[in-house]
């Protein structure tokens, strides 16, 4: 069974630092991999949609990378900005439906 | 990207009722629906997969006569919470899935027992 890990849990910045979130998965043979903002209380943002066979994708701020031999994915986030404060959840899909989420790293960014 | 409506967003209810929560996809047909809930500190785990027409696919540990799932159409589901405990408190979210491989989701639902 495909098990997610996210380091760290709890991360806290100052305002304008570029930050790095970490996501790892033990089954390799993944068909993609997606990364999610959840805010307090509320349903799931979706940030980036990364299939196997990519290597990265980005989104403004936003840079996730996939190395699906290793079992890895990072999020680059840059130039952190307060409203980017939120949970941050990295999920992975085997099949291309059902996924297998993180537990998520909790983001404060400080003004 | 594509629009899901769920609701309702909060609700607290009492020990022994029941609860339904609806979820729809407003612009796309979703042959298929993941339903998954989150404890606190928890991550989200998925409780079951039903498909358009067809009986729910229960994950282990998930009672199904307990957690009522219709799927009637391509563009609702729903999920039941029968006989309501406090240990059902959790957040409930909806993810259909149309053609892409896209996961979408609800806004998730806050369900209280008390």
């Amino acid at each position: 069974k495909q098990e997610v890990t996210q380091i760290p849990a709890a991360l806290s910045v100052p305002e304008g630092e570029n930050l790095v979130l970490n996501c790892s998965f033990t089954d390799s043979a993944i068909y993609n991999l997606q990364w999610f903002r959840q805010d307090p209380g509320k349903g799931l943002t979706s940030l980036l949609l990364i299939q196997s066979s990519q290597r990265e994708q980005t989104s403004g701020r936003l840079n996730a990378s996939l190395d699906k031999s290793s079992g890895r994915s990072t999020l680059y986030i840059a130039a952190s900005q307060p409203g980017d404060s939120a949970t941050y959840l990295c999920a992975v899909s085997n099949t291309g439906n059902q996924f297998y989420f993180g537990t998520g790293t909790s983001l404060t960014v400080i003004p | 990207g594509a629009v899901v409506s769920q609701h309702p967003s909060r609700v607290i209810c009492k020990s022994g009722t029941s609860v339904k929560i609806e979820c729809r996809s407003l612009d796309f047909q979703a042959t298929t629906m993941f339903w998954y809930r989150q404890f606190p500190k928890q991550s989200l785990m998925l409780m079951a997969t039903s498909n358009e027409g067809s009986k729910a696919t229960y994950e282990q540990g998930v009672e199904k006569d307990k957690f009522l799932i219709n799927h009637a159409s391509l563009t609702l589901s729903t999920l039941t919470v029968t006989s309501a405990h406090p240990e059902d408190s959790s957040f409930y979210i909806c993810s259909p899935l149309g053609d892409n491989t896209e996961a979408f989701f609800g806004q998730g639902t806050r369900l209280t027992v008390v």
